[in-house]
């Protein structure tokens, strides 16, 4: 089965700290994507990833940047955390069959 | 834009009852469906993925049916558990590797 790892399930930041969400597959996948889970809102795409080194805006990428320098791992990165950050972040990747998610990382910025 | 609707947001159950899940999108150029179980504060679980091409999957006790041109899934449950409550996601996306749009879920309990 594929795995897909977040590297922490719980996170506490500070506001303006630099943040960085690491996300790896197991699988030899190209595609990753990133989402973020909010009551009310469902998910939401913030960025995602066709390839090495290349990267595509979701629909709220405002705040984030992401990094793929190597094929099975995209990390997510909220450059000056604020609270409105504050959310279940959900990594997920693909190879055109179906997707598998991680177990999710809950970080609150206060 | 594509939207997904799920219907209802929460359900609550005996247990030993059979149920539906809906879904519903708007715009029927999907190449595929997926559903999803989520237990409170964890990650996504892939349950079931219907490719366009396929009218329904199945896997114990789950079935999915698609209807692409009413733009319609449902989440068949038969003989639901405790163990079954969680909530429920529909996703769709337009190409094989491109984005899932999702659904905002159904909370399904199930009472023993």
């Amino acid at each position: 089965d594929v795995k897909v790892t977040q590297s922490s399930r719980y996170l506490v930041k500070r506001t303006g700290e630099k943040v960085f969400l690491e996300c790896v597959q197991d699988m030899d996948h190209e595609n990753m994507f990133w989402y973020r889970q909010d009551p009310g809102l469902g998910l939401r795409l913030i960025y995602f990833s066709y390839d090495v080194k290349m990267k595509e805006k979701g629909d709220i990428p405002e705040g984030y940047s992401v990094s793929r320098e190597k094929k099975e791992r995209f990390s997510l990165i909220l450059e000056s955390a604020s609270t409105n950050q504050t959310s279940m972040y959900l990594c997920a990747s693909t190879w055109g069959y179906g997707y598998t998610f991680g177990s999710g990382t809950r970080l609150t910025v206060v | 834009k594509q939207e997904v609707t799920q219907i209802p947001a929460a359900l609550s159950v005996p247990e030993g009852e059979n149920l539906v899940l809906n879904c519903s999108f708007t715009d029927s150029a999907i190449y595929n469906l997926q559903w999803f179980r989520q237990d409170p504060g964890k990650g996504l679980t892939s349950l079931l993925l219907i490719q366009s091409s396929q009218r329904e999957q199945t896997s114990g006790r789950l079935n999915a049916s698609l209807d692409k041109s009413s733009g319609r899934s449902t989440l068949y449950i038969a003989a639901s558990q405790p163990g079954d409550s969680a909530t429920y996601l529909c996703a769709v996306s337009r190409g094989g590797s491109e984005k899932l749009v999702f659904g905002k879920g159904t909370k399904l309990t199930v009472n023993p």
